[in-house]
C-alpha cells in the first residue's frame, strides 16, 4: 500500500459525458501527479500541482483540467468523453521540498475508466 | 511520446532464474528509475540511479547505467514467481515535466 488512495476504481461511462477522478496523496506530499495509461500510447504523464498550484503539463488535452484543493487532495476533471479516453489513471505524490522535486512517485491503485 | 524503450517486450524464465531487462532513452536526464506493475495495479517503485552513478543495488536488484549509451539494464537475481509483473524504466529530465516511461517488459516467473 502505497499510501496514494484514488476513487472510484472503476467507471463506466458514456462518450460526451463529465466525469471527476480524486486522489489523496500520502500524508505529508506536496506534489500531485496525474498519468494515463492506455494500450497503445503507455503510460502519459499529464499534469502536475504542487501545493495547490500547477507545476508542469505533460501530454494533457484540453478537454481535461485538474485542480489541487487546500487539503491536498487533488481531482482530474474529464470532459467530452471520447472512446479514445478508455484508460487507466493513475495519480502519484511525491515529497517535493521547498518546490524541488524530489526523486521517488507513489503511485495509487488507478482509477480504470471505460467509455462506451 | 516514450522516452524510454524497453527490451525484451516480455520474457519468461524459469523460477530461481536471474532476468535481465534492457532500457535505452533518447535525450540527457537527472535520474532514471524502474517501477514495477502487477497486472493493471498501481506502480511500485524499485529503485533510482542517477546520472552520476554507474551501479546500484537494492536486495536482489541491480540496476547500471550507461549515459553514454542513454542505457540502463535491470537484473533481478534468483527469481520468484511472484516477481511477475510489467517492468518500466522511467527517465527524469530534471525539468518541468513529470517521468517519461517506457513501454515496460512482462516478465513472467515458470515455477
Amino acid at each position: 500500500d502505497s499510501g496514494v488512495t484514488q476513487t472510484p476504481k472503476h467507471l463506466i461511462t458514456a462518450t460526451g459525458q463529465r466525469v471527476t477522478l480524486r486522489c489523496s496523496p500520502r500524508s505529508g506530499d506536496l506534489s500531485v501527479y496525474w498519468y494515463q495509461q492506455s494500450l497503445d500510447q503507455g503510460l502519459q504523464f499529464l499534469i502536475q500541482y504542487y501545493n495547490g498550484e500547477e507545476r508542469a503539463k505533460g501530454n494533457i488535452l484540453e478537454r481535461f483540467s485538474a485542480q489541487q484543493f487546500p487539503d491536498l487532495h487533488s481531482e482530474l476533471n474529464l470532459s467530452s468523453l471520447e472512446l479514445g479516453d478508455s484508460a487507466l489513471y493513475f495519480c502519484a505524490s511525491s515529497v517535493d521540498g521547498s518546490g524541488v522535486r524530489s526523486a521517488e512517485q507513489y503511485f495509487g491503485p488507478g482509477t480504470r475508466l471505460t467509455v462506451t | 511520446s516514450q522516452q524510454g524503450e524497453e527490451d525484451p517486450q516480455a520474457l519468461s524464465i524459469q523460477e530461481g532464474e536471474n532476468a535481465t531487462m534492457n532500457c535505452s532513452y533518447k535525450t540527457s536526464i537527472n535520474n532514471l528509475q524502474w517501477y514495477r506493475q502487477n497486472s493493471g495495479r498501481g506502480l511500485v517503485h524499485l529503485i533510482l540511479i542517477r546520472s552520476n552513478e554507474r551501479e546500484k543495488h537494492s536486495g536482489r536488484l541491480r540496476v547500471t547505467l550507461d549515459t553514454s549509451k542513454k542505457s540502463s539494464s535491470l537484473l533481478i537475481t534468483a527469481s520468484r514467481a511472484a516477481d511477475t509483473a510489467s517492468y518500466f524504466c522511467a527517465t527524469d529530465g530534471g525539468g518541468a515535466d513529470g517521468l517519461t516511461f517506457g513501454k515496460g517488459t512482462h516478465l513472467i516467473i515458470q515455477p
